[in-house]
């Protein structure tokens, strides 16, 4: 069974441009989360989707935000970027909502200059 | 203060050592446990889960709950090389799947 996907891989943006990040979760999987990683802040929630809603949402700011697909695929997207939002934005799937156990894609590493 | 403290390491040991790791954690309704294992520029894999109090063993991996004094671990047996990694405790509340992560230990396994 084919894991988390995350496109794209890698992305450089400048400040101000906004950005938008796709996961396709792992077949089967109706639960996406998004969570950030950052060497100072570590892994933070940023929101879960689940069934097309969000059904939790982290604290940040409104400028993330994301959306699911009836096929469970996730985009994130973040408007008016700013230099502290480079990060490795992570997805994660599970099968749903009541299974805790969730698992990883590569992730998408983005730098804003 | 952080939900999950978790030593950041690095923490570098002899193949075949013993590797401990541990996290402290002041929220006591988290129920539901985890371990990653991150690879540089990799995203986190699933080593152990684990329900509320107790040991579970997987291979050369286990983990122990200890939720009286908010505390848990992992243990690695037998360690080696492609050990060398990133180790993240989680843990959630219940249903509704957020993860809380500690903030990693990074491991040396020499060989």
């Amino acid at each position: 069974k084919a894991g988390v996907t995350q496109t794209p891989r890698y992305l450089i943006k400048t400040r101000g441009q906004q950005v938008t990040l796709s996961c396709s979760p792992i077949s089967g999987h109706r639960s996406v989360s998004w969570y950030q990683q950052t060497p100072g802040q570590g892994l933070q929630f940023l929101f879960e989707y689940f069934s097309e809603t969000q059904r939790n949402k982290g604290n940040f700011p409104g400028r993330f935000s994301g959306r699911q697909f009836s096929n469970s695929r996730s985009e994130m997207n973040v408007s008016t970027l700013e230099l502290g939002d480079s990060a490795l934005y992570l997805c994660a799937s599970s099968p749903s909502l009541f299974y805790n156990e969730q698992f990883f894609g590569p992730g998408t590493r983005l730098t804003v200059l | 203060q952080k939900e999950v403290e978790q030593d950041p390491g690095p923490l570098s040991v002899p193949e075949g050592a013993i590797v401990s790791l541990n996290c402290t954690y002041s929220n006591s309704a988290f129920q539901y446990f985890m371990w990653y294992r991150q690879y540089s520029r990799k995203g986190p894999e699933l080593l152990m889960y684990t329900y509320s109090s107790g040991n579970k063993e997987d291979g050369r991996f286990t983990a122990q709950v200890d939720k009286s004094s908010k505390y848990i671990s992992l243990f690695i047996r037998d360690s080696q090389p492609s050990d060398s990694a990133t180790y993240l405790c989680a843990m959630s509340k219940g249903a509704g799947n957020k993860l809380t992560f500690g903030g990693g230990t990074r491991v040396l396994v020499k060989p």
